[in-house]
């Protein structure tokens, strides 16, 4: 089944921790992203991957990190978590458009709740 | 810059009224995608449709229809004889390069089907 997993669902963490949320999809997708959400903004890009080793910012990559070793995985990393993290994210990938002819349909993730307290 | 709008945040209607959401996009791109996305209470994000900026067709997907006026720059959902089951938020969003696949997202409309 086509899919992107993304783990954990749910943490809990303290301000300082350093986490990483891990993303992974079987689709072969080139294009990747991480969008976090919060009430009345809608889901804001943090960071993409257009290939494997080619990272780009998006519009609210402050705090975070990411990488792109692997075709498959894009995992992101919150260095020194603050409460401002704190929201649902989620993970996002696709074909590249003109890899696919048409504009890439986002396969999301079924999204990761975080709390940083 | 790419920005959609979507000015109403929250609708509530009584099952069977159809319902619309309005969707309002600025781009400077002559080529772009629009988008519709549906996230139940369960949260995760479903597609419902894509539009090409060169088709302004209207689409019609049993209860859902779309409406996409670029004079207007808008991109409305209306949701037909409404059931319980579309109670979810409702997310609009664009892409403007061809190449670059970001999507912008508007605020989103939570929308609630009462019984």
């Amino acid at each position: 089944e086509a899919q992107v997993t993304q783990n954990p669902r749910y943490l809990i963490t303290v301000t300082g921790k350093k986490l990483t949320v891990t993303c992974s999809q079987n689709m072969n997708h080139e294009y990747m992203s991480w969008y976090r959400q919060d009430p009345g903004l809608g889901l804001r890009q943090i960071y993409y991957s257009m290939n494997v080793e080619v990272t780009d910012k998006g519009d609210v990559p402050e705090g975070y990190k990411v990488s792109r070793k692997e075709k498959r995985n894009f995992p992101l990393i919150l260095e020194s978590p603050s409460p401002n993290q704190t929201s649902l994210y989620f993970c996002a990938s696709s074909l590249l458009v003109w890899a696919s002819g048409r504009t890439g349909e986002l396969f999301f993730g079924e999204g990761s709740r975080l709390t940083v307290l | 810059a790419q920005k959609v709008t979507q000015a109403q945040t929250e609708i509530s209607v009584v099952e069977k009224e159809d319902v619309t959401l309005d969707c309002v996009y600025e781009t400077r791109d002559t080529t772009y995608y629009l988008f519709w996305y549906k996230q139940p209470p369960s949260g995760e994000l479903v597609f419902l449709i894509r539009r090409n900026s060169f088709d302004e067709q209207n689409e019609i997907s049993g209860r859902y229809s779309w409406n996409f006026q670029k004079s207007t720059s808008s991109f409305n959902f209306t949701i037909t004889a409404s059931q319980v089951v579309d109670s979810a938020v409702y997310f609009c969003a664009l892409s403007e390069h061809q190449g670059a696949q970001k999507l912008v997202f508007g605020q989103g409309t939570r929308l609630t089907i009462n019984p």
